[in-house]
């Protein structure tokens, strides 16, 4: 069975300044995605960003960047020149094409301080 | 382009009762996932329903029931409700296997 573990339950960064939030993952397949989560206060679950395993590139979208380790089966989140709306618990994800559930981590609550 | 849309937003219920939820997939979607997140904790995946059936079920007793239309929007129903079952309710559209888009979520209070 997948699961996903992310072992910083709170992280705090100062408002500009670059934080890393860090996932690991278990599974024994070979082609899998994986998923960063954003759940503001407001509770709506937005996609921030998507890797596909075969993909050794990482995935990168606007000031969110991902380090994908796969033979470590770690998934780190890098959010640069962090802004007060980036305040939320961030969740990874993993998702199997054959099974399409999203098996979710417990989440880091990440504050930005002004 | 309408997101993913579920109604209620919040629910109140008493022990033993029924509820039943709603979810609109977003447009060009067929595929409905539900998920319950317990305060503090993750999403946990409870069903997935593709072409009007369940097509995945997680670790959730048989009180927990779905439907989907043929219009591809969804219902959870849970019946014989505990305190436990407290939590936001969360549904998530995709198309096939790409990634989830989810709603806002149903917050239940089962007092």
């Amino acid at each position: 069975a997948q699961t996903v573990t992310q072992s910083q339950p709170e992280m705090s960064v100062q408002e500009a300044e670059t934080v890393t939030l860090s996932c690991t993952y278990d599974t024994s397949e070979s082609n899998y995605y994986l998923f960063w989560y954003k759940q503001p206060p407001s509770r709506q679950m937005i996609l921030v960003i998507r890797q596909e395993a075969y993909k050794q590139q990482n995935a990168t979208e606007n000031r969110f960047s991902v380090n994908f380790q796969k033979a470590a089966k770690s998934f780190s989140l890098k959010i640069s020149d962090s802004q007060l709306g980036d305040t939320a618990m961030y969740f990874c994800a993993f998702m199997s094409p054959s099974y399409d559930k999203v098996i979710f981590g417990p989440g880091t609550s990440l504050s930005v301080i002004p | 382009d309408a997101g993913v849309t579920q109604s209620p937003t919040h629910l109140i219920k008493t022990r033993g009762q029924q509820v039943t939820l709603r979810c609109s997939p977003k447009s060009g979607h067929d595929t409905v996932s539900w998920y319950q997140q317990a305060l503090g904790q993750g999403p946990q995946f409870i069903f997935q329903y593709y072409e009007e059936e369940e097509r995945q079920r997680g670790n959730f007793p048989d009180r927990f029931s779905g439907h989907q239309f043929p219009n591809y929007s969804s219902e959870l129903n849970v019946n014989a409700l505990l305190l436990g079952d407290s939590a936001l309710y969360l549904c998530a559209s995709s198309r096939r296997q790409y990634e989830q888009y989810f709603g806002p979520g149903t917050r239940l209070t089962v007092t």
